[in-house]
């Protein structure tokens, strides 16, 4: 089955500082690859589209200069939280699809990333 | 328009109930309606998926359905137990180039089995 690997799992860094978030597509080629951010207890809220190679496309009220995504490669994309503040600090999940396969959007593990 | 509204927030169930989880959306051109399950922690894992040109889907305990004309779709759990306690998403999506479309997530309902 597709998997789909994002690391660092876990986060925490001092406000002011940039972190950079991994997701990668281990067994398929990612066309298309979307960025999440969850609050507890809350759905899952699209923060940006990014098709491999072209420019991601953000989500009305993201700041494309405070949340960086870098789709260099179909198994790869990634996304850097610059100057992180204590309100960026939520969960951060991935998603990969390839629009070859068929529906189906498979989902990273997560980065929980806590600004201190 | 395009929202997709679950409920409820919330569910308690004893074990071998059935909870159904509802969602209703607008946007008539979503064609791919998939149920995600998450744990605290974790990404969401794909449940099950429908598309619009059936009325049900089954697999395992779990079943979708879905009522195209009134824009509803809906999972059942059959013979729940402890272990389906979780947090579950409905989303919704459009095609449009292949399977690139932007998935629209409902609210999420936190589901507890008790033993």
């Amino acid at each position: 089955g597709a998997v789909v690997s994002q690391h660092p799992s876990r986060v925490i860094c001092k406000s002011g500082t940039s972190v950079k978030i991994e997701c990668r597509s281990l067994d398929f080629q990612a066309t298309t690859m979307f960025w999440y951010r969850q609050f507890p207890k809350q759905s899952l809220m699209l923060m940006a589209t990014s098709n491999e190679g072209s420019k991601a496309t953000y989500e009305q009220g993201v700041e494309k200069d405070k949340f960086l995504i870098n789709h260099a490669s179909l198994t790869l994309s990634t996304l850097t939280v610059t100057s992180a503040h204590p309100e960026d600090s939520s969960f951060y999940i991935c998603s990969a699809t390839n629009q070859d396969r068929g529906y189906g959007y498979t989902f990273g593990s997560g980065t929980r990333l806590t600004v201190v | 328009q395009q929202q997709v509204k679950q409920s409820p927030q919330s569910l308690i169930v004893q074990k071998g109930g059935i909870p159904i989880i509802n969602c209703a959306y607008e946007n008539t051109a979503f064609d791919y309606f998939p149920w995600y399950q998450q744990f605290p922690g974790k990404g969401p894992a794909l449940l099950i998926a429908i598309r619009p040109d059936v009325s049900e889907k089954k697999e395992g305990r779990f079943t979708i359905s879905f009522n195209k004309s009134a824009k509803q779709f809906s999972l059942h759990i059959m013979d729940s137990q402890p272990g389906d306690s979780a947090t579950y998403f409905c989303a919704a999506s459009t095609e449009g180039s292949g399977n690139t479309g932007k998935l629209i997530f409902g609210q999420g309902t936190t589901l507890q089995v008790k033993p």
